[in-house]
């Protein structure tokens, strides 16, 4: 039979424009989380993380928001270019044991 | 940032043969390493934790006498997929931890294809 296999969702921006970037968690106990960006054929790049005693933190270009109550995680990116397409993960952390978990990625993809 | 580097970038192998992936930090030394594994379209997925000096723990599922992991110095650990088979093919990826505060950087991932 036919076998379906997951699609990593799609965001479509113009050149120029800001992109958002979102992401659902699901430990309430995490407290350490990053945004990787994964071009085709190569490993996750650090964009930038985040503590959870913050709420924003802000890099070159890019911001990362966290919101605790909801778990919610979004990666802004201004005036994206077209080196930003790429696959986006987020990735959280306990603190425990440092293992990372991915969350399902997002495909950024920049039109000119 | 560190960096971590992975080989071979990209092997293909004939089933019932091992293939042995090695991941290095070359500019720092990691007490921890990762081994993930990456389907198509599909997210990095855990599959072993490797301390150096100590046996690997490995997530649930994933055979430990199928990916055997040696984690013999502070900046080499490897990853041996013995009998492959073609279920084995996919984007093998390691990361090493600085031991500052989780931060962990990845290898540029190995291309596992089983014929």
């Amino acid at each position: 039979g036919e076998s379906v296999g997951l699609h990593l969702p799609t965001l479509s921006v113009q050149e120029g424009d800001n992109s958002i970037i979102n992401c659902a968690y699901s430990n309430s106990a995490s407290d350490y989380f990053i945004w990787y960006k994964q071009e085709s054929g190569k490993g996750p790049q650090f964009i930038i993380d985040i503590r959870s005693n913050m709420d924003k933190r802000q890099g070159q270009r890019v911001t990362v928001l966290l919101n605790k109550t909801v778990k919610h995680l979004s990666l802004q990116i201004a005036a994206t270019q077209p080196g930003d397409s790429a696959v986006y993960f987020c990735a959280e952390n306990t603190g425990a044991n440092s293992k990372l978990t991915f969350g399902k990625g997002i495909t950024l993809s920049v039109r000119p | 940032g560190a960096v971590v580097s992975q080989h071979p970038s990209w092997v293909i192998c004939k089933s019932g043969t091992s293939v042995k992936i090695e991941c290095r930090s070359l500019d720092f030394q990691a007490t921890t390493m990762f081994w993930y594994r990456q389907f198509p379209k599909q997210s990095l997925m855990l599959m072993a934790t490797s301390n150096e000096g100590s046996k690997a723990t490995y997530e649930q599922g994933v055979e430990k006498d199928k990916f055997l992991i040696n984690h013999a110095s502070l900046t080499l650990s490897t990853l041996t997929v013995t009998s492959a088979h073609p279920e084995d093919s996919s984007f093998y990826i390691c990361s090493a931890e600085t031991g500052r505060a989780s931060e962990a950087f990845f290898g540029q991932g190995t291309r596992l294809t089983v014929v």
